[in-house]
């Protein structure tokens, strides 16, 4: 299969401690974004990249919250000093580059509970 | 700022009967880019189908039909003779031109097709 995955697809952790997610693309898809869902809500934009550079960060992504994308492969999105708010889906979509609309391809999130 | 309504939240029909999704959009941009997704229960967010501003032609794929109508900012979607497997939730999407798309989504409408 050689759709977006996302590690691991689900996590249970205490208000004040560390997360990070990953977020494998499709290979030949140069961007790579991070959205968050609540429950009854649609995906929520947080950061996008365009191979390694992190060129727009949604105003949701407070300080607590960092994403990269070293190699402009694979992402990680680390939230730091979780909160019960955080509690959501994490899901990361990939499309491939251009100046058209391209539909994005999403993986099958990662959810999130703080305790 | 970019917008999308769906103003359905919930939807219920019996199998084999049509059904039509509401997508309303604002945005100031001449040039946009619309989107449906399905999201089934297992959670992933599947791609329906994308359609550029200029180009106002109503689509067929199978039992899938979508009417864009710039005039009225309207992207609705149907589905016709239903089946269970059509049960869940349909987001409307906007993303902006350029080279990239921070993609706005609706809050969705979640269909439940009845055997």
């Amino acid at each position: 299969d050689t759709g977006v995955s996302q590690d691991p697809r689900h996590k249970i952790t205490k208000r004040g401690q560390n997360v990070t997610f990953r977020c494998d693309p499709i290979s030949e898809h140069n961007r790579l974004y991070w959205y968050r869902q609540t429950l009854g809500q649609g995906p929520e934009f947080l950061t996008y990249f365009q191979n390694e550079a992190q060129l727009e960060k949604s105003r949701l992504l407070s300080d607590r919250f960092s994403a990269e994308r070293p190699k402009g492969s694979f992402s990680t999105l680390e939230i730091q000093r979780t909160e019960q708010g955080d509690s959501a889906m994490y899901l990361c979509a990939s499309s491939i580059g251009g100046s058209s609309g391209y539909e994005q391809y999403f993986g099958p999130g990662t959810r999130l509970t703080v305790t | 700022a970019q917008k999308v309504t769906q103003a359905q939240t919930e939807i219920s029909v019996v199998e084999k009967e049509d059904v039509t999704l509401d997508c309303v959009y604002e945005t100031r941009d001449t040039t946009y880019y619309l989107f449906w997704y399905k999201q089934p229960p297992s959670g992933e967010l599947v791609f329906l189908i994308r359609r550029n501003s200029f180009d106002e032609q109503n689509e067929i794929s199978g039992r899938y039909s979508w009417n864009f109508q710039k005039s009225t900012s309207s992207f609705n979607f149907t589905i016709t003779a239903s089946q269970v497997v059509d049960s869940a939730v349909y987001f409307c999407a906007l993303s902006p031109p350029g080279g990239y798309q921070k993609v706005t989504f609706g809050i969705g409408t979640k269909l439940q097709v009845i055997p």
